[in-house]
């Protein structure tokens, strides 16, 4: 157990719709990023946040958003969803951000797009 | 950019024998860091071992090492003494100063008995 957490495990839902997907990092960590894994593309990083802040956007279209609360949990919000979204969302977590630090992951969350 | 390439997709390895994984990449930067995650079937993403580019002592993890060569920017894994519950995907990552990882496409490896 990484100590990552990420509700829901399992989503499906439907062509159009929009979902939220949650994750608490590791006690004191700070910093917090998103990655998707699909067929096509791989493990790919979406977008990292640090204290709240935005830090650094990776392959994220623009129907998705996420934000970091004042708790430190995240919010990876997918909108006007379409078949190719369906993946294993992995939230991971870092104390502050830094590279040389190690991101540990959550178990992921699984979406399906029907 | 930096780009992470494992060749082998699939790997096979009997039980108590070692096995080798290759990762090969590419980068321009000289302050980086490598790992090796394991991804089983439950899909968890799993830290195996974390090589830094500046130490020249390859890592070790219990039956996990690495072979790093930094010159021929290779980052090989070696599994000793195999066991069924190392049967898993392996992905090689590579991070920068950009702080987000990339990862390789993945070596799926079956022990078996």
């Amino acid at each position: 157990d990484s100590g990552v957490t990420q509700t829901p495990k399992h989503l499906i839902t439907a062509t159009g719709q929009r979902v939220t997907l949650r994750c608490s990092p590791r006690s004191g960590d700070l910093s917090v990023y998103w990655y998707q894994q699909s067929l096509d593309q791989g493990l790919q990083f979406l977008i990292q946040y640090y204290n709240g802040e935005e830090r650094a956007k990776g392959n994220i279209l623009e129907r998705f958003s996420a934000q970091q609360f004042p708790d430190l949990h995240s919010e990876l919000n997918l909108s006007s969803l379409e078949l190719g979204d369906s993946a294993l969302y992995f939230c991971a977590s870092s104390v502050v951000g830094r590279h040389q630090e190690t991101q540990y992951f959550g178990p992921g969350t699984r979406l399906l797009v029907l | 950019a930096q780009t992470v390439t494992q060749s082998q997709p699939e790997m096979s390895v009997q039980e108590a024998e070692t096995v080798t994984l290759s990762c090969t990449y590419d980068t321009s930067e000289n302050n980086y860091y490598l790992f090796w995650y394991k991804q089983p079937p439950s899909r968890q993403m799993i830290l195996v071992i974390r090589q830094e580019a500046y130490k020249q002592q390859n890592a070790t993890e219990n039956r996990f090492s690495v072979n790093f060569q930094k010159a021929a920017k290779s980052f090989s894994l070696k599994i000793s003494d195999s066991q069924l519950g190392d049967t898993a995907m392996y992905f090689c990552a590579f991070i920068g100063t950009a702080s987000k990882l990339t990862f390789g496409t993945g070596t799926r490896l079956q022990v078996t008995l």
